[in-house]
């Protein structure tokens, strides 16, 4: 069965500090891996992607892939209050181009 | 170049009624894919579909549910005889998929959604 999990929160940071989300997958064939961020009443829009282990950095989010340990993260730097969403891992396993979602990790920014 | 285009973005049906929702994928994508949102909770997916194909239904409910990707025109999630716990947003995603090339550029981008309401 394919899996994604991520700890639900709420996550609270303060205005500034930096942000840790987590995700693992069951599927040692994914391929690619994603995260989005929803807004409250608002549809799920891509911020960043990875497929290689590693860190991958953009701007001020930063995703880290060990496939080993089938673990996907994304740090938040210097979070802002406009940060406060739901975030969500996804994950792609390649054959037959099929997505799964974890079930999103709410963060609030506290100015 | 439009995003997914999801219409309408707010329905309203009474129990025993269909719901028809529509979706059009970004320009060049031929996959979509169906997920349900309740409030307060996760994305569950639904249904994949490629043009003329359902490759994936595993998260569609057995009964009432249906969704379909003509040759032409946009993916329809139909859902006869509405019941009050059918009231979810509905969001619609799509995909490019080139063969050989694995999940690579392959992200999914989303609609505005459709929310439905059963009253």
């Amino acid at each position: 069965q394919k899996e994604v999990e991520q700890n639900s929160g709420p996550l609270s940071v303060p205005e500034g500090a930096i942000a840790s989300l987590n995700c693992t997958y069951s599927d040692r064939g994914s391929q690619s891996f994603f995260w989005y961020r929803q807004y409250s009443g608002k549809s799920p829009e891509l911020i960043m992607f990875i497929y290689s282990n590693g860190d991958k950095e953009d701007g001020r989010f930063t995703a880290q892939l060990n496939k080993a340990s089938q673990y996907v993260s994304l740090l938040i730097r210097d979070s802002q209050p406009s940060d406060s969403a739901t975030y969500l891992c996804a994950v792609n396993i390649g054959t037959g181009n099929q997505f799964y979602f974890g079930t999103g990790t709410s963060l609030t920014v506290i100015p | 170049n439009a995003g997914v285009m999801q219409n309408p973005r707010h329905l309203v049906r009474r129990r025993g009624q269909e719901a028809r929702l529509r979706c059009s994928p970004m320009k060049g994508h031929s996959h979509v894919y169906w997920y349900r949102q309740l409030p307060e909770e996760g994305l569950k997916f639904m249904v994949y579909l490629q043009k003329e194909n359902i490759i994936d239904e595993s998260g569609m409910p057995k009964e009432r549910f249906s969704a379909e990707f003509p040759k032409e025109g946009p993916s329809i999630l139909r859902i006869q005889q509405v019941v009050r716990g059918d009231s979810a947003a509905y969001f619609c995603a799509s995909s490019l998929f080139i063969p050989g090339q694995g999940a690579l550029n392959t992200e999914a981008f989303f609609g505005q959604g459709t929310r439905l309401t059963v009253v």
